[in-house]
């Protein structure tokens, strides 16, 4: 149980276009789904939380223009890197909490690799 | 600020033997704590969790202490394997604030034959 997926796993994209990445629990409602990135050989840094239904809360330091979440269902969030730019390129992985699991607990997609050429 | 460390970039244990990988965090705000196994290009997998009422919970050959008087707590891998080599993640929340985790840098663990 508690499989979260992730696609692409993989995309590579021209500056200046849009990439979107979606976030899905497959087994379990989540009512709260996190976008997190991560550089090589560094921790994962929260971008934002998403509950459904509702905005997007943005870590400080996050441009919410830039970075698109939406969060349409209890099993799908998506990502939209808007106007990509070579400093984009990073490793995105969502998160997904359970609606009646535990509540600290978050299941984590298996990433998706950005590059932006 | 990094809230959540992981002084130790990596240790190396031979199998079978136990490996013991430490966290230290500074807020004492944080209530419950989470360890993450994580391999290259994929997302961290949930191992085992504490919450800050207890000071020790285990789960097959992991288990996890907290010190909370001292802000640290550490995995325990017993018997080690080789499967278990990895990139292990310390995490740290706080009740009531919607989750949000605040990772450590990770702890590299090879474990040789």
């Amino acid at each position: 149980g508690a499989v979260v997926s992730q696609h692409p796993s993989r995309v590579i994209c021209k500056s200046g276009t849009s990439v979107k990445i979606e976030c899905r629990s497959l087994d379990f409602q989540a009512t709260t789904m996190f976008w997190y990135r991560q550089f090589p050989k560094q921790s994962l840094m929260l971008m934002a939380t998403s509950n459904e239904g509702s905005k997007a809360t943005y870590e400080q330091g996050v441009e919410k223009d830039k970075f698109l979440i939406n969060h349409a269902s209890l099993t799908l969030s998506t990502l939209t890197v808007t106007s990509a730019h070579p400093e984009d390129s990073s490793f995105y992985i969502c998160s997904a909490r359970s609606a009646s699991g535990p509540t600290d607990t978050q299941y984590f997609g298996p990433g998706t690799r950005l590059t932006v050429l | 600020d990094q809230q959540v460390k992981q002084n130790s970039p990596s240790l190396s244990v031979q199998e079978g033997r136990i490996s013991i990988l430490n966290c230290d965090y500074t807020n004492s705000m944080f209530d419950y704590f989470l360890w993450y196994k994580k391999y290259p290009a994929e997302g961290p997998t949930f191992l085992i969790s504490i919450s800050s009422i207890k000071d020790k919970n285990e789960d097959g050959r992991f288990t996890v202490f907290l010190n909370k008087s001292a802000k640290h707590l550490s995995l325990h891998i017993v018997p080690s394997q080789p499967g278990d080599s990895a990139v292990y993640f310390c995490a740290a929340s706080v009740s009531g604030t919607a989750s949000k985790l605040t990772f450590g840098t990770g702890t590299r663990l090879q474990v040789t034959l």
